[in-house]
C-alpha cells in the first residue's frame, strides 16, 4: 500500500506567499523527487534529489532531501496563480525493481478566493 | 513533439464490459508504467515493463492485464470491468526510472 505521507492535503495560496509542504515515508529512500500535477494533464518532474541533506532549486521551488533519508520539504517562494495544481513527492528505493517509484497521496494547492 | 500519448482520453463502461487503453511513447524508452490516480490516494502502479516483451506486477494488478509487444507501446487491458475501476489512468515512460514522462491520462467510468 501507499507508504509516503503528505501533509497538508490541501493548501490555499494568496499571491505572493511562502509555502511548505513536506513528505514523511516509514521507509528510507535514496532518491526523493517532486511532480506537479496541473489539471487535466499528467505530473511533470520539478527537482530531483539524490542525497541526504541536499538542498536543490528550480526557480521559485526549493526542496530538500531529509537527513534522515525518511522525508523531504518543498518550498515555493512568492507564490502565484500558476503555482496551483497538485504536488506529488516519490521516493526511490536503490535499486528498486523496474526502478519503481512510491508516489504520496498529493497536496492539492488552491488560490484563496 | 509528442512525448507520451494515450487514447482513449475518456470512456464509459457498463460493468463487465472489456476495453484497452493504447500508450506510445517516442522517445525510446525502455521503462513503461501504468498508474491509476483516485482522490487522496496518490498514484498507485498497476502494471510496469522494463524493456519490448517484459511485463511485471506493481502495486494494484488485479483486474488488469498488461502487453508490450513493441518497445513504443504498452496497452493497458480491463478484461471484465467494475465500478471499483473507475479512475483516472496514466502511463508513464523514462530511460533510467525517476525522470517520468506522464501522459495526459484516461478519465474511465463504470457504471
Amino acid at each position: 500500500g501507499q507508504q509516503l505521507n503528505q501533509s497538508p492535503q490541501s493548501m490555499f495560496i494568496q499571491e505572493g506567499e511562502d509555502v511548505s509542504m513536506n513528505c514523511t515515508s516509514s521507509s528510507i529512500f535514496n532518491t526523493w523527487l517532486w511532480y506537479k500535477q496541473d489539471p487535466g494533464e499528467g505530473p511533470v518532474l520539478l527537482i530531483a534529489l539524490y542525497k541526504a541533506g541536499e538542498l536543490t532549486s528550480n526557480g521559485r521551488l526549493t526542496a530538500q532531501f531529509g537527513t534522515t533519508r525518511k522525508d523531504s520539504f518543498l518550498n515555493i517562494s512568492a507564490s502565484i496563480p500558476s503555482d496551483v495544481g497538485i504536488y506529488f513527492c516519490a521516493g526511490q528505493l536503490y535499486k528498486a525493481a523496474g526502478n519503481k517509484l512510491t508516489f504520496g497521496g498529493g497536496t492539492r494547492v488552491l488560490v484563496k478566493p | 513533439n509528442a512525448g507520451v500519448t494515450q487514447t482513449p482520453k475518456f470512456r464509459v463502461l457498463k460493468t463487465g464490459q472489456s476495453m484497452t487503453l493504447l500508450c506510445a511513447q517516442d522517445m525510446n524508452h525502455e521503462y513503461m508504467y501504468w498508474y491509476r490516480q483516485d482522490p487522496g490516494m496518490g498514484l498507485r502502479l498497476i502494471h510496469y515493463s522494463v524493456g519490448e516483451g517484459t511485463t511485471a506486477k506493481g502495486e494494484v494488478p488485479d483486474g488488469y492485464n498488461v502487453s508490450r509487444l513493441k518497445k513504443q507501446n504498452f496497452l493497458l487491458g480491463l478484461e471484465s470491468a467494475a465500478p471499483s475501476q473507475t479512475s483516472v489512468y496514466f502511463c508513464a515512460s523514462s530511460s533510467r526510472g525517476e525522470k517520468l514522462f506522464f501522459g495526459s491520462g484516461t478519465q474511465l467510468s463504470v457504471l
